[in-house]
C-alpha cells in the first residue's frame, strides 16, 4: 500500500528559529493533509492540501504540495515554545488515512 | 458540539486477558477508525468502519476486531492480550465524503497497558 516518509524524525530549534519538516510519497497522492499532536494529547487537523503546487498559509505555517504531488512540507517561521509537539502528514483518498511516523518538534527558549 | 469520547481513559490488563475500548463518534459522523500509536512511534491504522460495517483493516492479527453499532459508536476488541499490546488507543471519527477521507477528530485515546 501507500506510504509516506517524513524527514527529519526529530528537530531540536532555538525559539525563533525557523522549523520544516518534509513528507514524501513514491506514489502520486490525491491529496494529503497535516496534523499536529502535542506532547500527551490527540492528533489535531492543521489543513488539507489537494491541488497540484497548492501553497496555503496559517499564520506562521505554510503548507506546500509538490507539482507532482508526491511531497508536501511544513515550514514555521520564528518558533514559539507553543509549536512544540510531532506534525503528521497523512495520505488522504478513498481509503482510511495512512500517517507518516511524524516529525518531532522541540523548542528551546 | 461534543467531540470523540473514548473510554476507559487507562486500563490495565495481563497477558492473555480481553480488552474492550468503547468510542463514540461526533454526531452526524459515519465513519469510525481505530489506530494505535505506541511510546515512540507513529499513528498505525487499526480499523476503519463506516456505516455499521468493517471497510478496511490494517496489518494487524485475528485477535484485533471491533464492530459499528446502529448509533455509529464503535468498539474494539483486543483478545489474548501480549506485553507489545501496551499503547495509547487513538479513535476517530470523519464524514464520510464521496471519493475522500474528510477531516479526522480524534478522541483523547484509552491507554492500554498489559502487564
Amino acid at each position: 500500500g501507500q506510504q509516506v516518509m517524513q524527514i527529519p524524525q526529530y528537530q531540536h530549534v532555538q525559539e525563533g528559529e525557523d522549523f520544516t519538516t518534509y513528507c514524501n510519497s513514491s506514489t502520486t497522492l490525491s491529496n494529503i493533509q497535516w496534523y499536529k499532536q502535542r506532547p500527551g494529547g490527540h492528533p489535531v487537523f492543521l489543513i488539507q492540501l489537494v491541488k497540484s503546487g497548492e501553497v496555503k498559509k496559517q499564520k506562521r505555517l505554510t503548507f506546500q504540495f509538490g507539482e507532482a504531488k508526491k511531497n508536501s512540507s511544513l515550514h514555521i517561521t520564528a518558533t514559539q515554545t507553543t509549536d512544540v509537539g510531532t506534525y503528521f502528514c497523512t495520505l488522504s483518498g478513498n481509503t482510511p488515512l495512512v500517517f507518516g511516523k511524524g516529525t518531532r518538534l522541540s523548542v528551546i527558549a | 458540539e461534543a467531540g470523540v469520547t473514548q473510554s476507559p481513559t487507562h486500563l490495565i490488563k495481563t497477558r492473555g486477558q480481553q480488552a474492550t475500548l468503547r468510542c463514540s463518534p461526533i454526531s452526524g459522523h459515519t465513519s469510525v477508525y481505530w489506530y494505535q500509536q505506541a511510546l515512540g512511534l507513529g499513528l498505525q491504522f487499526l480499523l476503519w468502519y463506516d456505516e455499521g460495517e468493517e471497510r478496511n483493516r490494517g496489518n494487524f492479527p485475528p485477535r484485533f476486531s471491533g464492530r459499528q453499532f446502529p448509533n455509529y459508536s464503535s468498539e474494539l476488541n483486543v483478545n489474548a492480550l501480549e506485553l507489545e499490546d501496551s499503547a495509547l488507543y487513538l479513535c476517530a471519527s470523519s464524514r464520510r465524503l464521496a471519493g475522500n477521507t474528510g477531516e479526522l477528530f480524534f478522541g483523547e485515546g484509552s491507554r492500554l497497558t498489559v502487564l
